[in-house]
């Protein structure tokens, strides 16, 4: 069974930083592209970044970049989201994808990520 | 700040047929990308539902269909059920943002 389980968020003060990370099983997982996708609560789904399937490419939304970086590990099937200078806008539950033809299939369970004082 | 635009909320009887709407521009829908679209359940995450403009992944009903054309695309839910209930998203790519987008999504409520 394809299966996307993420772990690492939590409550964290503005400025602070988390790693997440996103373990995969079930299939090949250096053959595919992988994305973060986050969702504010009562809000709508925004794509965060994505890193392709040897980690040597990496791209991100604006409003992270300079701040999160994506990466890969592929001997542990595990993709990661640093998050860095943390904002209170960057509170939301971050979901890990797996990418096809443009496509997101599966999605993790999400993990949430709330920046407060 | 999404760039493709959904109606925020959709209703319908059941076994009624409703559509929803996914409206982009010439940098994403236009410029030929693909539309998927997502059905994300109340607290679950998103799950694919049409992919590729009208594909259906194994298992999802064929009361689920998918279109586009020009710079739109339009999900179908035809013989609308209860457990239908559910907000909706799509997806592309913009050429402008270099990334994918999603759309505002719309929630669809069975009455």
């Amino acid at each position: 069974e394809v299966q996307l389980v993420e772990s690492g968020g939590g409550l964290v003060q503005p400025g602070g930083s988390l790693r997440l990370s996103c373990a995969a099983s079930g299939f090949p997982f250096s053959s595919y592209w992988m994305h973060w996708v986050r969702q504010a609560p009562g809000k709508g789904l925004v794509w965060v970044s994505r890193v392709n399937s040897d980690g040597s490419s990496t791209n991100y939304a604006d409003s992270v970049k300079g701040r999160f970086t994506i990466s890969r590990d592929n001997a542990k099937n595990t993709l990661y989201l640093q998050m860095n200078s943390l904002r209170a806008e960057d509170t939301a539950v971050y979901y890990c994808t797996r990418a096809g033809s443009g496509l997101f299939d599966p999605w993790g369970q999400g993990t949430l990520v709330t920046v407060s004082s | 700040q999404s760039v493709l635009t959904q109606p925020p909320s959709v209703s319908g009887a059941p076994g009624q047929r409703v559509t929803i709407s996914c409206t982009g521009s010439s940098s994403n829908i236009g410029a030929g990308y693909a539309v998927h679209w997502y059905q994300q359940l109340p607290g679950t995450a998103p799950k694919l539902l049409i992919y590729a403009n009208s594909d259906r992944p194994s298992g999802v009903p064929d009361r689920f269909s998918g279109s586009k054309s020009g710079t739109s695309a339009s999900l179908a839910i035809t013989g609308l059920q209860a457990e239908d209930e559910a907000d909706y998203y799509c997806q592309s790519y913009d050429s402008s943002l270099s990334g994918e987008v999603f759309g505002t999504g719309t929630k669809v409520t069975v009455l």
